[in-house]
């Protein structure tokens, strides 16, 4: 299986910051997605192929990278933000994700 | 959109079955493939398994031995079974549809609880 590993684990920050999640592929792959979850909620789909945003996201998030390394960022944290993101690789089956990182209010 | 939701029991015996159903609307199951996804505080989130209309299946390794998913498409529903169930099988379960390896839409979760 493809192992995904996020950094940081956690990250507080204030509304209005700018926010970095990376995540790291143990083997190259050709596609990734993000998802942002909220406490009592299922994940939600932000970003597919790496950096297309899902219809109806906010153009505040964006997504890049290739190979074994990618990253969400978010550019101007909004209150609703606050919640746990993940990585997951859609290259090939079964289908993994990362262990989270939680965005939490500073 | 499409819109899920799962059903079936909240607590399930050890050794027995788990069984769930995905139900489709505001869509045609005839679309897409459809995966269910657990998320335990131990294990965080892992794909169980997918099923296309067509009866085309992919089961994730480390649970194949004991997963049976189907697809009704008269009733827009697909099911998991779970054979064998313990502890570490407790979790929130979600049906979701896939497109491409990506998530697209999931359902609200069905929190099943494994214990005698």
């Amino acid at each position: 299986d493809i192992q995904m590993t996020q950094s940081p684990s956690s990250v507080s920050a204030s509304v209005g910051d700018k926010v970095t999640i990376t995540c790291r592929a143990s083997q190259g792959i050709n596609t990734l997605a993000w998802l942002q979850q909220k406490p009592g909620r299922a994940p939600k789909l932000l970003i597919y192929g790496a950096s297309i945003l899902q219809t109806g996201v906010p153009s505040r998030f964006s997504g890049s990278g290739s190979g074994t390394d990618f990253t969400l960022t978010i550019s101007t944290l909004q209150p609703e933000d606050f919640a746990t993101y993940y990585c997951q690789q859609a290259h090939t089956f079964p289908l993994t994700f990362g262990g989270g990182t939680k965005v939490e209010i500073k | 959109q499409v819109q899920l939701q799962e059903s079936g029991p909240g607590l399930v015996k050890p050794s027995e079955t788990l069984s769930l159903t995905c139900t489709v609307s505001r869509g045609s199951i005839s679309s897409y493939y459809w995966s269910w996804i657990r998320q335990s505080p131990g294990k965080g989130l892992e794909w169980i398994a997918y099923i296309h209309h067509s009866g085309s299946t992919n089961y994730n390794p480390s649970l194949k031995s004991r997963i049976t998913i189907s697809i009704d498409t008269s009733k827009n529903q697909f099911s998991l079974n779970l054979s064998y169930v313990a502890a570490a099988d407790t979790a929130v379960y979600y049906c979701a549809s896939s497109n491409s390896g990506r998530l697209d839409y999931w359902g609200q979760g069905a929190v099943v609880t494994v214990s005698s």
